[in-house]
């Protein structure tokens, strides 16, 4: 399936601190994308890294890449409690989407 | 504001009944696809349309259809709701399937 699987399901940390969340994947894939949902929300497109790229810099955000281990991360630095949300990944190969679970991080002030 | 609006915000019907859901893309979107995202969970892949026709569809019965009209606005019809259609629908429009997808907000639908 390339349905993304988001590792862990929960993460808490202080403001200030860095959160890193993984996705693994078990498919080939054209990119892989990132999005956040606040609750109860639509979700919000943050970076999308492609199948021959390894990282990719957005402000605080950096994803990695690494097709050979069918997996991704998402570094977000120096969080805030307005980062407080939950992040899916999204392999995606032709047609769509698919979401794993997400990690649900927790910012606290 | 990503340009995708979605109506009703929120709905409540008994069920058995049908519903409909529209969505409207952001300009210049061919692609639109739709989600269902129940309470914990992530959005779960119902199907997606290109160009006025279904290209994909993921693990959901014959009862969900939907449509893509001329201007790339699109519907998800639901028919004999039942409990568990209770649900956030997410609609999410694209310049092709490949790139990346600006969600609405969705629409809350509750099943009675």
């Amino acid at each position: 399936s390339q349905q993304g699987e988001e590792d862990p399901q929960a993460l808490s940390i202080q403001e200030g601190e860095n959160a890193t969340m993984n996705c693994s994947y078990k498919t080939s894939i054209n990119n892989l994308q990132w999005y956040r949902q606040n609750s109860g929300r639509g979700l919000v497109h943050l970076i999308l890294i492609r199948s021959n790229e390894r990282e990719k810099h957005s402000g605080r955000l950096r994803v990695t890449l690494d097709t050979s281990k069918k997996s991704s991360s998402l570094l977000i630095t120096a969080s805030r409690a307005a980062d407080t949300a939950s992040y899916f990944c999204a392999p995606h190969n032709n047609n769509d989407m698919r979401f794993g679970a997400g990690t649900r991080l927790t910012v606290k002030p | 504001e990503t340009g995708v609006t979605q109506s009703p915000t929120h709905l409540i019907k008994t069920r058995g009944q049908q519903v409909t859901l529209r969505c409207s893309s952001q300009s210049g979107h061919n692609t639109v696809s739709w989600y269902q995202q129940a309470l914990g969970q992530g959005p779960q892949f119902i199907f997606q349309y290109y160009r006025e026709e279904e290209n994909g569809r993921g693990n959901f019965p014959p009862r969900f259809s939907g449509l893509q009209f001329p201007n790339y606005s699109s519907e998800l019809n639901v028919n004999a709701l039942e409990l568990d259609d209770s649900a956030l629908y997410l609609c999410a429009s694209s310049w092709t399937a490949n790139t990346e997808a600006f969600f609405g907000q969705g629409t809350r639908l509750t099943v009675v």
